[in-house]
């Protein structure tokens, strides 16, 4: 199975300040098709997982301008340019290349 | 809008069995892959299991194949996870999902019950 590494597992933010979260895949996502196979999820407190960005760079309807996702081969980065309070919780990459598609650990990110 | 709603939970003994389900509504169910994904208290999330449109293709983690089995009901817009053999690892949430687009396998998870809890104790 391929291994997803996130770092850092905690992150307390302070609002209005940026914010970044890396994801490592223990193999390239790159498919034949020249797509990149990556997601990330947030999971707010008490809440089911919500899709945040697909395909390593796409926002999801409904999310705000503020996250953004990029990356390529095997290292992936989540950016929020300014954190609010309501993006507390946790975050996870998930990559899709093969089956069966894995998660990273989470990152839980928490007001300072 | 779209609603997945879980139901089956609940309290069973090391080797026994349940039935989940997952009712969906505010979409065409048929057109959809639909996947359970769980999740261990305090835990990450782990995928289990998907099933294609028609019910015809089926794919398991490695920790449940031979023991889960899912399937689905188009008419009846429902997707169904028989859990067999139960063992205390395998107590978690289960969340059953719905991609953003019709050619999405498993993945872009836009859509997604509130989850059902499964403890497996004895």
């Amino acid at each position: 199975d391929i291994v997803m590494t996130q770092s850092p597992l905690s992150l307390p933010v302070t609002p209005g300040e940026p914010a970044s979260i890396s994801c490592r895949s223990s193999q390239s996502l790159l498919h034949g098709n020249g797509n990149i196979h990556l997601d990330w999820y947030l999971q707010k407190p008490g809440q089911s997982p919500q899709l945040l960005i697909y395909m390593v760079s796409n926002r999801a309807s409904g999310v705000p301008d503020r996250f953004s996702g990029s990356g390529s081969g095997t290292d992936f980065t989540l950016q929020i340019s300014r954190v609010e309070a309501e993006d507390v919780g946790v975050y996870y990459c998930m990559q899709f290349l093969q089956t069966p598609p894995t998660f990273g650990q989470g990152t839980k990110v928490e007001i300072k | 809008q779209v609603q997945l709603v879980e139901s089956g939970g609940g309290s069973v003994k090391p080797g026994g069995s349940l039935r989940l389900s997952c009712a969906a509504s505010g979409f065409s169910f048929s057109d959809y892959y639909m996947s359970w994904i769980r999740q261990a208290p305090g835990k990450g999330l782990e995928w289990i299991s998907c099933i294609e449109r028609s019910g015809s293709i089926m794919l398991y983690a490695d920790s449940v194949k031979g023991r889960f089995t899912i399937s689905r009901d188009n008419a009846k817009k429902s997707l169904y996870l028989q859990m067999n053999t139960l063992r205390d690892e395998d107590t978690a949430v289960y969340y059953c999902a719905r991609p953003m687009h019709t050619t999405s396998w498993y993945n872009d998870f836009q859509h997604w019950g509130q989850g059902t809890l499964v403890t497996v104790s004895s």
